[in-house]
């Protein structure tokens, strides 16, 4: 069974750019993830899909957003990048939303550099 | 809020060490425990975990017990291999998220 996809998987961008990273579950996954990780936050949750809604949303600004396709698949856009943006940004699929009995499975992250 | 703490690294070993990196948390009610480690250049994976008080969680050697009165979950291994050499992240379950520790980094030396 392929793993979670995550394209690309460097990507270099400027301030103000946009940027849409994109995600693929691993198949039979419903539910999607995205987290932001950096050396001095640690790692973020974003939010949260499952079937095609979102769930849940963590505490970053509007200009994080994300959507999920009818097959599971999810991007996430990032808008007016700032320099603080630059990290790598896991994405995670599961079976069912929740933790306790249906585990995270990782992607290997997008890495995106503002400059 | 709920809160995850675990010891500072990085951590160095020599191989065929004993391993513990201590992880406590703070939480309303009782979340299910998790440790996840992230090899050099990849993604989480899921290590270990436990859903109630007294639960032992244990993967390739990894060991971890969940503790209610210490509210703590110890990860432990007898004896580390080179190959164990990654980062690792205890984390706790809040509703809708995983509330994470800052991560520990381990370096095994052959």
């Amino acid at each position: 069974k392929a793993g979670v996809t995550q394209t690309p998987r460097y990507l270099i961008k400027t301030r103000g750019q946009q940027v849409t990273l994109s995600c693929s579950p691993i198949s039979g996954h419903r539910s999607v993830s995205w987290y932001q990780q950096t050396p001095g936050q640690g790692l973020q949750f974003l939010f949260e899909y499952f079937s095609e809604t979102q769930r849940n949303k963590g505490n970053f600004p509007g200009r994080f957003s994300g959507r999920q396709f009818s097959n599971s698949r999810s991007e996430m856009n990032v808008s007016t990048l700032e320099l603080g943006d630059s990290a790598l940004y896991l994405c995670a699929s599961s079976q069912l939303p929740g933790q306790k009995n249906s585990p995270l499975h990782f992607g290997n992250g997008t890495r995106l550099t503002v400059t | 809020g709920n809160s995850v703490t675990q010891m500072e690294g990085p951590v160095t070993l020599s191989e065929e060490a004993f391993l513990t990196i201590n992880c406590t948390y703070t939480a309303t009610g009782y979340p299910s425990l998790f440790w996840y480690v992230q090899y050099p250049g990849e993604g989480l994976q899921l290590l270990l975990k436990a859903t109630k008080a007294d639960d032992k969680g244990s993967n390739k050697g990894f060991e971890a017990t969940y503790r209610k009165e210490t509210t703590s979950f110890h990860l432990e291994k007898g004896s580390v291999q080179v190959s164990d050499s990654a980062v690792y992240f205890c984390a706790s379950d809040s509703n809708y998220q995983l509330i994470w520790g800052a991560g520990t980094k381990l370096i095994i030396k052959p």
